[in-house]
């Protein structure tokens, strides 16, 4: 069946950077989209960005613009979303997905990855 | 960006019972609107698309109704396994935009 393995909780510095990644199984990764989402604590869930695999395309959020750099492993069906200059406003769990078709939906999260920015 | 507006921020109901949460754009996404549930420990998963279209799996007892700026998720027959977190999505036009989410709880 179709699966997203996260990498685990990060710690990070105020001003550093941190690199997750998305491991996809079950199906063919670079035929969907990879879509990443963020769920700051307690509140409700942002569109970042995506990347489509086969193509390295990529659509983001203006907000994100900057913050997120999102890329790819096509050998090894792994999508990576990096977060620079982090702030205590980048703590959050943040959520890789799959794209369903062309409809901008997702079918298929992860498990989600927390990071926390802090001194 | 579409604004997306989830209402009532909090539900409680009873096993059996029927529940409508709404959800509103801030200017016409067509039929554009995706619903998912969010609950601890789990993946969180597509319910409707489109508006109205059940994603593969989902139970028949939820369904999805609206168009424009003004749409429902429905749940009939509550099941305990149906409470939890609910949120809409637009799927209209870039950003991709939220709701702020629904806490269903057992009442």
């Amino acid at each position: 069946q179709v699966k997203l393995l996260q990498s685990g909780a990060a710690l990070v510095k105020p001003g550093a950077s941190v690199k997750m990644s998305c491991k996809a199984s079950g199906y063919t990764f670079t035929d969907y989209w990879v879509s990443w989402v963020k769920q700051s604590h307690g509140k409700s869930l942002e569109w970042i960005g995506e990347i489509y695999p086969n193509s390295g395309a990529t659509n983001f959020n203006e907000k994100f613009k900057g913050k997120a750099t999102l890329t790819v492993d096509k050998s090894t069906s792994t999508a990576y979303m990096e977060l620079s200059r982090l702030t205590s406003e980048d703590s959050a769990i943040y959520y890789c997905t799959r794209g369903y078709g062309s409809y901008h939906v997702m079918d298929a999260w992860g498990q989600g990855a927390s990071v926390t920015v802090s001194s | 960006d579409v604004q997306m507006t989830q209402s009532p921020s909090n539900l409680a109901a009873s096993p059996g019972e029927s529940v409508s949460i709404n959800c509103k754009a801030s200017k016409s996404i067509s039929k554009y609107l995706a619903w998912y549930q969010q609950k601890p420990g789990k993946a969180n998963k597509l319910l409707i698309y489109s508006g109205s279209t059940l994603q593969s799996g989902t139970p028949s007892r939820f369904s999805g109704s609206g168009s424009g700026t003004d749409f429902t998720l429905t749940i009939r027959n509550l099941e305990p396994e149906d409470f939890g977190l609910y949120y809409c999505q637009q799927h209209n036009e870039y950003p991709i935009t939220f709701g702020s989410g629904t806490k269903l709880e057992i009442k």
